[in-house]
């Protein structure tokens, strides 16, 4: 069964270096996405991303984040300079479509966890 | 109000019980609604989605209340394999964003 698959698995870094996270989403889906999970809290989206560009992005994701699908397998997620805040897992997920009334159903990485000191 | 709400529990229950979890949800505008479940630090993975007339997979049977708002997760003869956190998702029309509750905790116990 195709899956969606995320490396590192675990990254630690300092504060203020950037870091780069890595998925490779299914291979016939369209859509991809980031989400995060802080530790005891529930998983919140960061962007959506279609056609080499992002679709939709909520407030956590300011201009420290980027996104990037530098071929026509890789998907990342660029953290410039890293807070102590951003420590969480995260998630790449993929899509088959947006079909509009459709449902979009999402699978999921198994996660970069992502610890700041 | 939360976006969507669910019990976090956890629900202690022995093998072979029936558990039901609920789900509420608070835009009207919501479209598509999803049960995923969540094993300790890995990835949420879709259990199903939750059509308007409901639907049922093997031992899981899903319900959705649009007047109410209010989706459900019934499971049938528990299993060990059950224990999980298990996450109410929904995707509002013409986002693309799942907007996830915090979970239910369900422990069953031999």
């Amino acid at each position: 069964e195709p899956e969606v698959t995320q490396t590192p698995s675990h990254q630690v870094t300092q504060m203020g270096q950037e870091v780069i996270l890595r998925c490779v989403p299914i291979s016939n889906h369209l859509y991809f996405y980031w989400y995060r999970q802080i530790l005891g809290q529930k998983v919140e989206f960061l962007v959506s991303f279609y056609n080499n560009e992002i679709s939709e992005k909520s407030e956590i994701f300011d201009d420290q984040f980027s996104v990037e699908r530098p071929d026509g397998s890789n998907f990342t997620l660029k953290i410039r300079s890293t807070k102590l805040e951003d420590s969480a897992m995260y998630f790449c997920a993929s899509s088959e479509a947006y079909r509009g009334e459709s449902y979009n159903e999402q699978f999921f990485g198994p996660g970069t966890r992502l610890t700041v000191l | 109000r939360k976006e969507v709400e669910q019990d976090p529990g956890p629900f202690n229950v022995p093998e072979g019980a029936t558990v039901a979890f609920n789900c509420t949800y608070s835009n009207s505008a919501s479209q598509s609604f999803f049960w995923y479940r969540q094993d300790c630090r890995k990835e949420p993975k879709l259990l199903m989605s939750v059509y308007s007339s409901g639907n049922e997979d093997g031992r899981f049977t899903a319900q959705l209340n649009r007047a109410s708002q209010y989706i459900s997760l019934l499971i049938r003869d528990s299993k060990l394999s059950d224990s999980a956190t298990y996450l109410c998702v929904v995707n509002m029309a013409g986002f693309q964003k799942l907007v996830f509750g915090t979970g239910t905790r369900l422990l069953v116990s031999p």
